[in-house]
């Protein structure tokens, strides 16, 4: 699976967008860009994804550059509740292949 | 609901002594595993199951058995307890393994082995 590089950490003021960074150069063609999160140590949570095209559904956005080497997780109006660590990963198929989780970007959102 | 339940979700246990979490899921999914996750590791895969009666190791199998008997089962064993099982551990489920799905995760076991 390619590598990811995420930002450690980033803020965000409540009630503005949160713009998540993820850079996926190695990429290939049948991997698929997943996003999951984790609040303090609960179980990571689904949140999207995509393989070209971007995606939206009730949580966030996917935005995917046209070359697939990088991708913006997008929380439209983040929240308290939104702070997080924000896994970006990257995994191909089919075929079993587990979720590499890296370090993640840690997301505090202000009040 | 949808969901994965582990048990217990807090264990204090001495080293040697056999214990069992257990993990089951209500969706139905072919594909289950087992994570763990430590301070400045991540979380790492111990086992993983395709389907009922097919298991394989993960990355860090050592010191753990699975077993898969049942579909919406997935036992985690530590037959020998040592404290380097120390940690927070998943169970995860989804309806098959590859890209294109998405894996639902239990709420954590926190072993502590002293």
């Amino acid at each position: 699976d390619a590598k990811t590089t995420q930002p450690t950490s980033m803020d965000c003021a409540e009630g503005r967008a949160a713009n998540l960074p993820c850079n996926h150069s190695t990429i290939s063609g049948n991997e698929y860009v997943y996003w999951y999160r984790q609040i303090h140590s609960q179980g990571p949570q689904y949140i999207i994804h995509g393989l070209k095209n971007n995606e939206t559904n009730e949580m966030a956005s996917l935005i995917i550059t046209e070359d697939r080497k990088s991708s913006t997780l997008i929380l439209p109006h983040a929240t308290l509740r939104d702070t997080a660590v924000y896994y970006c990963i990257v995994r191909v198929g089919p075929g079993n292949t587990p979720l590499v989780f890296g370090k993640g970007t840690r997301l505090s959102v202000i009040a | 609901e949808a969901q994965v339940t582990q048990n217990p979700r807090y264990l204090i246990t001495v080293t040697g002594k056999k214990l069992t979490v257990t993990c089951s899921q209500n969706m139905n999914h072919e594909y289950m595993s087992w994570y763990r996750q430590d301070p400045g590791l991540g979380l790492r895969q111990i086992y993983y199951s395709m389907n009922v009666e097919v298991t394989d190791k993960g990355d860090v199998p050592e010191g753990y058995k699975v077993s898969r008997k049942e579909k919406r089962n997935f036992p985690l064993i530590l037959e020998s307890p040592s404290p380097n099982q120390t940690s927070l551990y998943f169970c995860a489920s989804s309806l098959r393994s590859g890209a294109g799905t998405e894996a639902f995760f239990g709420q954590g076991t926190r072993l502590t082995v002293v």
